[in-house]
């Protein structure tokens, strides 16, 4: 069964910093590209970075460029997102998602992150 | 970027009628046009791509139609599952730069 578990969503202050983890199964994960994506009540779904499978190339939204880094280690199955200098406007549920040809075909059901003092 | 505007924000239709969504792309995408379901309290579904194709396990009745600027999403005879919000997705950007359309919310009438 294809899946994706996101995890490390948390209550975080602004400024501060957080590491959010996709753990993918039932599909060769070194065999695609992966997007993380948010969203918020307000701003709906937003695209944030996506990396290449074998190569690990990266590219960002404008939004989160310089703060949110993508990465993943595909001898565990794992994407990552990790999130710097976080502001109230960074709160949503994150997603990550399988992307195959710039759709994505498959979505975790996602980490809450909230960012508020 | 691009900008995707979805209408109407809402529409409430009764079960086994069809609905026609509109997507309307700020520039031209071409083709590359993607269309997601999302029912409350999950994540979004993949239901098309490339305007008019349907993704693996996509009921019949969904169809996808449009290119350039002005997309549209189909669904015969309604079923109490298809209610929820339906979100258009461009991609026609490199490097990419995905955008969303805001969704339609359709609502059981």
């Amino acid at each position: 069964q294809i899946q994706l578990v996101e995890s490390g969503g948390d209550l975080v202050k602004p400024g501060g910093s957080l590491r959010l983890s996709c753990v993918a199964s039932g599909f060769t994960f070194s065999d695609y590209y992966m997007s993380w994506v948010r969203q918020t009540p307000g701003k709906g779904l937003e695209w944030l970075a996506y990396i290449t499978g074998t190569h690990h190339n990266t590219y960002y939204a404008d939004s989160v460029k310089g703060r949110f880094t993508v990465s993943r280690d595909n001898a565990k199955n794992s994407l990552f997102l990790e999130m710097n200098n976080l502001r109230a406007e960074d709160t949503a549920v994150y997603y990550c998602a399988r992307d195959v040809s710039m759709t994505l075909d498959v979505w975790g059901k996602g980490t809450t992150v909230t960012v508020s003092s | 970027e691009i900008v995707l505007t979805q209408s109407p924000t809402t529409l409430s239709v009764s079960p086994g009628e069809r609905v026609t969504l509109s997507c309307r792309a700020s520039q031209s995408v071409s083709g590359d046009l993607a269309w997601y379901h999302q029912k409350p309290g999950q994540s979004p579904r993949l239901l098309i791509y490339g305007a008019s194709t349907r993704a693996t396990g996509v009921p019949t009745r969904f169809s996808g139609s449009g290119s350039g600027t002005e997309f549209a999403l189909t669904i015969n005879t309604l079923q109490s599952d298809d209610f929820g919000v339906y979100y258009c997705q461009q991609y026609n950007n490199w490097p990419p730069m995905y955008t969303f359309g805001q969704g339609t919310n359709l609502k059981i009438k």
